[in-house]
């Protein structure tokens, strides 16, 4: 079962950073935070993952707080191909449960 | 690095026929995955494979789903009989290990639709 709480839809302007919210209040110390996106007719694609410290690649950055119960993911710069349905998933250390929640559909505007 | 490949793509079927879906996932992945996404939902777990043996298959509707991953390669996701609510996209991934954090790669899925 989806352990993440995350807002159904957002905007953002094009060029702006996009900052989607995940709320996983329940996380556990060995459990980690993945984020993946999904574009229409496509599969999922990973994004980037944490555990407790930020983390940052060449798509976006992970923030997680210092409490572990949320974390935003940062898109710096969005551009329209950015718009895409954004998924917040937590995972267990070494575990096999990856479970997807209903995501947050992002709308880049031009 | 090829990605996941899925095949086919679309496939349209009758209520009560039979269907199957391939998925070859990246080289040297040891697990693979198969996802049931409906339409406005998150993708869904059917069945993990670690090699060739089944690590969860909870969610796996057993009286008309089957799969398997003969020789630790390749997968095949079987439905049948086939019903109504079986229209969705179906979805292949895999990782290196599945228990050492690395993330997970998708294939673009098979988009069934029953009729």
């Amino acid at each position: 079962d989806a352990k993440t709480t995350q807002p159904p839809s957002m905007d953002c302007a094009e060029g702006r950073a996009a900052n989607l919210p995940c709320n996983h209040s329940t996380i556990s110390g060995n459990e980690y935070v993945y984020w993946y996106r999904q574009i229409h007719s496509q599969g999922p694609q990973y994004i980037i993952h944490g555990l407790k410290n930020n983390e940052t690649n060449e798509m976006a950055s992970l923030i997680i707080t210092e409490d572990r119960k949320s974390s935003t993911l940062i898109l710096p710069h969005a551009t329209l191909r950015d718009t895409a349905v954004y998924y917040c998933i937590v995972r267990v250390a070494f575990g096999n449960q990856f479970y997807f929640g209903t995501g947050t559909s992002l709308t880049v505007i031009p | 690095e090829a990605g996941v490949a899925q095949s086919p793509r679309y496939k349209i079927i009758e209520k009560r026929q039979s269907v199957a879906f391939w998925c070859n996932p990246i080289s040297g992945h040891a697990t693979l995955y198969w996802y049931q996404q409906i339409l406005g939902q998150g993708p869904k777990l059917l069945i993990q494979f670690q090699n060739n043996g089944v690590v969860d298959d909870s969610q796996l509707p057993k009286d008309r789903f089957s799969a398997e991953r003969l020789k630790g390669v390749d997968s095949t996701l079987k439905i049948q009989p086939a019903k109504l609510e079986d229209s969705a996209v179906y979805l292949c991934a895999s990782s290196e290990q599945g228990f050492d954090n690395s993330p997970l790669h998708f294939g673009n899925g098979t988009r069934l639709t029953v009729t």
